[in-house]
């Protein structure tokens, strides 16, 4: 079964502080994508970062970086130097050949930046 | 270059009524995606459209219904509406074969009393 987990509900993180968010997912297919998003309070859907399985290199997008490990079928969000503006909700999803056509999400992190 | 667009912002209706959500993709994206979002949960797939077409169906009821149009912009349908069906309403665009991309609406907050 294709599943991802997000094994933290909530996060306090101090302004300018690094945080890492964790997520961790089951498939048995060898090509599959992963990828991050943010939802602010507004509700709108926020791409952060992609890392396809075949990517050699860890994905990177400013202050966002995904720390991928195959082996261990982990891909945590690293965001460095937090701002308040992170406070949001992150969600981790998966999209593989057997989900071809929709992303598979996990539960999500509320992540609360204190100034 | 406008992105994803959704229409209604809010809606409030009572139970067993209808309502059409409507979605207008990124510029150049032909794909339309559909998610409902319950209250602190993750999203969940309802249906994908591309050439006008039902491509794949999550596990939602017949209840939902969809179209995608020539200019590829989407309405989502929803019949004989429950209190459950309360959510906020995702649109997601992207392009065939370009799996790493998927951009997101506004959303639509649907509210069933």
């Amino acid at each position: 079964a294709q599943k991802i987990t997000q094994t933290q509900p909530g996060m306090f993180v101090q302004e300018k502080e690094a945080v890492t968010l964790d997520c961790t997912y089951d498939t048995s297919d060898q090509s599959y994508g992963l990828f991050w998003y943010k939802q602010p309070s507004s509700g709108e859907m926020i791409f952060l970062i992609y890392q396809g399985s075949y990517d050699e290199q860890n994905a990177t997008e400013g202050r966002y970086s995904l720390n991928f490990q195959k082996a261990r079928k982990s891909a945590n969000l690293v965001i460095s130097a937090s701002q308040l503006g992170d406070s949001a909700m992150y969600f981790c999803a998966m999209r593989t050949p057997d989900s071809n056509y929709q992303l598979i999400w996990g539960a999500g992190t509320k992540l609360i930046i204190k100034p | 270059d406008a992105g994803v667009t959704q229409s209604p912002t809010h809606l409030i209706k009572t139970r067993g009524q209808q309502v059409t959500l409507r979605c207008s993709p990124k510029s150049g994206h032909d794909t339309v995606s559909w998610y409902q979002q319950a209250l602190g949960q993750g999203p969940q797939f309802i249906f994908q459209y591309y050439e006008e077409e039902e491509r794949q169906r999550g596990n939602f009821p017949d209840r939902f219904s969809g179209h995608q149009f020539p200019n590829y912009s989407s309405e989502l349908n929803v019949n004989a509406l429950l209190l459950g069906d309360s959510a906020l309403y995702l649109c997601a665009s992207s392009s065939q074969g370009v799996v790493h991309e998927q951009f997101f609406g506004p959303g639509t907050r649907l509210t069933v009393l």
